[in-house]
């Protein structure tokens, strides 16, 4: 079936350690997106990117780093300069031309210890 | 830079009745779209609105388009256990730009 896999699904990290967290997609979709989810917030765009070996910076990207050397995958690093890294991250996709409609991954939730 | 403002944050309902939320902004969009999350998982799109004054359902949600383009409501009609979970508005600026609400959690007492 088609869709966006995003791995792992919990991730405990300690402070000052990189980690990386995975989305892969079959939907041959062109643009795909990083947003953050805390309690009571609205989503935050993180990163996103519309064409292979091309990203561009969200609202919130500092801290966090991406790339996009494959159409199927845009893994996202949360680095040890993100302050409060602690939350919900969810990847997205969408043909070129349909911003809004956006097609989600389940979503992997990172806590710093 | 645009905001949008959702209510309710939260509903406690009886099953069987309807709901109603609405989003509002002092800026205007493009589109206006509706998401469900249900708890653990990503957003799902459950409606998109293109025109100011578009009504649209799908099952027993309904939504609209404003006529002002600068807000937009869900209904959920005759609610089940089912239909808990965290209802996003978001709305596409002229810019391209796509904002989300803050979300109403919905829960449904059975």
């Amino acid at each position: 079936d088609g869709g966006i896999t995003q791995s792992p699904k919990y991730l405990f990290r300690k402070e000052g350690q990189n980690v990386t967290l995975s989305c892969e997609q079959n939907l041959n979709h062109d643009a795909m997106y990083w947003y953050r989810q805390d309690p009571g917030q609205g989503l935050r765009l993180i990163y996103y990117s519309q064409i292979v070996n091309d990203f561009q910076k969200g609202d919130i990207a500092e801290g966090y780093s991406v790339s996009r050397e494959k159409k199927e995958s845009f893994p996202l690093t949360v680095t040890s300069a993100q302050k409060n890294p602690t939350a919900f991250y969810l990847c997205a996709s969408n043909p070129q031309g349909a911003t809004g409609e956006l097609f989600f991954g389940e979503g992997s939730r990172l806590t710093v210890l | 830079g645009q905001q949008l403002n959702q209510s309710p944050q939260s509903m406690f309902i009886q099953e069987g009745e309807d709901v109603s939320m609405n989003c509002t902004s002092s800026s205007i969009f493009n589109t206006w779209l509706w998401y469900k999350q249900d708890p653990g998982e990503g957003p799902v799109l459950l409606i998109a609105l293109y025109k100011a004054g578009e009504l649209t359902s799908n099952g027993r949600l309904t939504a609209q388009f404003g006529i002002t383009r600068k807000d937009s409501f869900l209904n959920i009609s005759a609610s089940i256990p089912s239909d808990v979970g965290i209802y996003f508005c978001a709305g596409q600026t002229p810019g391209n730009k796509l904002v989300f609400g803050a979300g109403t959690i919905l829960r449904v007492k059975s």
